[in-house]
């Protein structure tokens, strides 16, 4: 059975410095990643995926994320923060060998402070 | 533009009424999705739909039911809603076939049964 964890609720991280957000997976076949955010009273908007090639894909809002195989990992980075980046973010992962539904983490809070 | 459209945003309703939250995307997408979410926590999957005339229950059980008459209309149905049906109800799409499945999502419907 396929399987996200996020295993911080919250991260904090001061304005300038760089953050991470961390996710770990568990799939039986190849996996397609995701990071979501959602911001107060809004839906997800998504970020950026993984499918395929280069292990270091780009979104968003300077966003990106790095996925490594041999550690079943796809963290989530952004080299300097910024108070808007304050959010909920989601990792998802879906495995085509169990169809089309997307499993999504709990979430990790972001806190950026000015 | 292309879109995906939730209305209300925010309904307060007595316990025993019938509500019915709407979902339309102008996206072309074939596959639709219900999640339900607390307030900042994780979305747990309610509802879910292939295409046209095709609905499957998530993975979290609920008391709603949904249709999908067409293709971009995805409505939720509460027969009697109950305190406990109170939460943030957020609805998406993706595309069909060979692609990757990234979800896009309405600004969600915060639903508060009294």
């Amino acid at each position: 059975a396929q399987s996200v964890a996020q295993p911080e609720d919250q991260v904090n991280v001061a304005e300038g410095n760089p953050l991470t957000v961390k996710c770990t997976y568990s799939v039986s076949g190849n996996p397609y990643l995701f990071w979501y955010v959602q911001y107060p009273n809004r839906g997800l908007q998504f970020l950026l995926k993984y499918i395929t090639g280069d292990n270091l894909v780009k979104g968003s809002y300077g966003f990106e994320a790095e996925f490594n195989k041999s550690q079943t990992s796809f963290h989530l980075k952004k080299p300097s923060a910024l108070v808007s980046d304050s959010a909920l973010y989601f990792c998802a992962v879906r495995d085509l060998t169990g169809g089309f539904k997307t499993i999504f983490g709990a979430g990790t809070r972001l806190f950026v402070k000015a | 533009e292309a879109d995906i459209y939730q209305t209300p945003r925010y309904l307060v309703i007595g316990t025993g009424k019938k509500i019915t939250l709407e979902c339309s995307q102008t996206m072309g997408h074939d596959k639709m999705y219900w999640y339900q979410q607390d307030p900042g926590m994780e979305l747990h999957l309610i509802h879910y739909s292939y295409g046209v005339n095709s609905t499957e229950k998530g993975d979290l059980s609920s008391e709603s039911t949904v249709s999908r008459i067409r293709t971009e209309h995805f409505p939720l149905t509460l027969e009697s809603a109950r305190p406990s049906h109170t939460s943030q109800y957020l609805c998406a799409s993706s595309e069909s076939g060979g692609a990757s499945g990234e979800q896009f999502f309405g600004p969600g419907t915060r639903l508060t049964v009294l």
